[in-house]
This record gives structure tokens, C-alpha cells and sequence, in this order.
């Protein structure tokens, strides 16, 4: 089974300064990880995606993630972040062969202070 | 990028009555429905998958006889929310994918609160 912990519930930044947001995922067998934001009562919006390849994936609005196979990692980066970046960040991972089904984490709430 | 309409966007309903939540792929036709439900603050949930023209398959834990899920059409699903109580109140959404390692897509969401 797989399981994905985003390490930090909440994280309040200032605008201009980078940001860091943290996912650890725990698989038996290979999977596909992804990162969605989510602004207040909607749907998700996919950011990025690594599926295989370089282990550095670019998304859109900026922000950037690193693939690290040895600390199941897949922490999500932007190096200047904006007040409309504020929203719920969600990492989640997909088995590889199990088609969309998708295991989420707990969710990081992004604020951006002026 | 693909269009997904959910409806309604926010529901309010008495206690005991049933409420229904669409779905539909505008512009491309879903073999696969996935279904998601969200507690304020929380993480999404994977409720149950279904393919079209058959029954759905439902997550450990969700009742399958409350939360009826209809896959008629490539094009639209449906969950149906019966008998609602308060503890039911929830963001629902759904997810349609066109093959099996296609692109996810998301609707809008539903926010379903039950009095």
C-alpha cells in the first residue's frame, strides 16, 4: 500500500521569499507523484507530475520539484512566491499500474503575507 | 486543457432527504469516474471508482447503499447522497479520466451541508 505524509500542515512566507513544501511517500513498488493546488471551495489543479525521466520537474506558476528515489521524497520549491499563491497544496501519489487512483496527503495550507 | 462540470456547487438540505451531485466530461468521454470526498482541512479520500456501465467499486469504509453512484454514459456520473444526515456534510468531487494512464481531471467540487 501506498502512503504520503506532507510534513507541514500550515506554512505562512512573506511575499518575494522562496518556499519550500515537504512530501515524503512510503511504496512498495514504483509510482507516479504528483503535486495539485487547490484554492478555497474548488476543484484541484495539477502543478506538476514526475512519471520518470529527470528527476527535477518543472510545473506551472514557477514552481519546480526534485524526485529523490533514496528519501522517497518529492518536496515542491518556488523561489519567490506571490500573494495569489496562497491555497491548499496536495501531494499525491499513483501506483503505476493501478490506473487514476490516487492517495492523497494531508494537505499544506500556503499563506503569503504582504 | 479538458472541461469537467460539476453541479451544483453548493447544496444546503434538510436532514433525511437525498441529494444528487453530477458530473460531466464536456469534451471527452470518461471510461473511469473516480469519486472523492474532502472534510474541511483534510485530505481528499477516494470514496468509490466506476467504469462506465458497471457497478461501482467502493472504498473500505464507504457504504455503498448511501452514497449511489451511477455511471450511465461516457459523459456524465453521478453521485446520489441519500438520506443525509449532518455527518454527510462534505466536499464532494469528482474526477473523470479518459484511459487508464490518461490525465486526471478535476471538477469544481460540491459543498453538501446537511441542518
Amino acid at each position: 500500500a501506498q502512503s504520503v505524509t506532507q510534513l507541514d500542515s500550515q506554512v505562512p512566507v512573506f511575499e518575494e521569499a522562496p518556499v519550500e513544501l515537504r512530501c515524503n511517500y512510503s511504496s512498495s513498488v514504483s509510482v507516479y507523484l504528483f503535486w495539485y493546488v487547490q484554492y478555497p471551495n474548488q476543484g484541484l489543479q495539477l502543478l506538476l507530475k514526475y512519471l520518470s525521466g529527470s528527476t527535477l520537474v518543472k510545473g506551472i506558476n514557477g514552481f519546480e520539484a526534485e524526485f529523490n528515489k533514496s528519501q522517497t521524497s518529492f518536496h515542491l520549491r518556488k523561489p519567490s512566491v506571490h500573494i495569489s499563491d496562497t491555497a491548499e497544496y496536495f501531494c499525491a501519489v499513483r501506483h503505476y499500474n493501478q490506473g487514476g487512483k490516487l492517495i492523497f496527503g494531508q494537505g499544506t495550507e500556503l499563506s503569503v503575507k504582504p | 486543457g479538458a472541461v469537467v462540470s460539476q453541479h451544483p456547487s453548493r447544496v444546503i438540505c434538510k436532514s433525511g432527504t437525498s441529494v444528487k451531485i453530477e458530473c460531466r466530461s464536456l469534451d471527452f468521454q470518461a471510461t473511469t469516474m473516480f469519486w472523492y470526498r474532502q472534510f474541511p482541512k483534510k485530505s481528499l479520500m477516494l470514496m468509490a471508482t466506476s467504469n462506465e456501465g458497471s457497478k461501482a467499486t467502493y472504498e473500505q469504509g464507504v457504504e455503498k447503499d448511501k452514497f449511489l453512484i451511477n455511471h450511465a454514459s461516457l459523459t456524465l456520473s453521478t453521485l446520489t447522497v441519500t438520506s443525509a444526515h449532518p455527518e454527510d456534510s462534505s466536499f464532494y468531487i469528482c474526477s473523470p479520466q479518459k484511459d487508464s494512464n490518461e490525465k486526471l481531471f478535476f471538477g469544481s467540487g460540491t459543498q453538501l451541508s446537511v441542518l
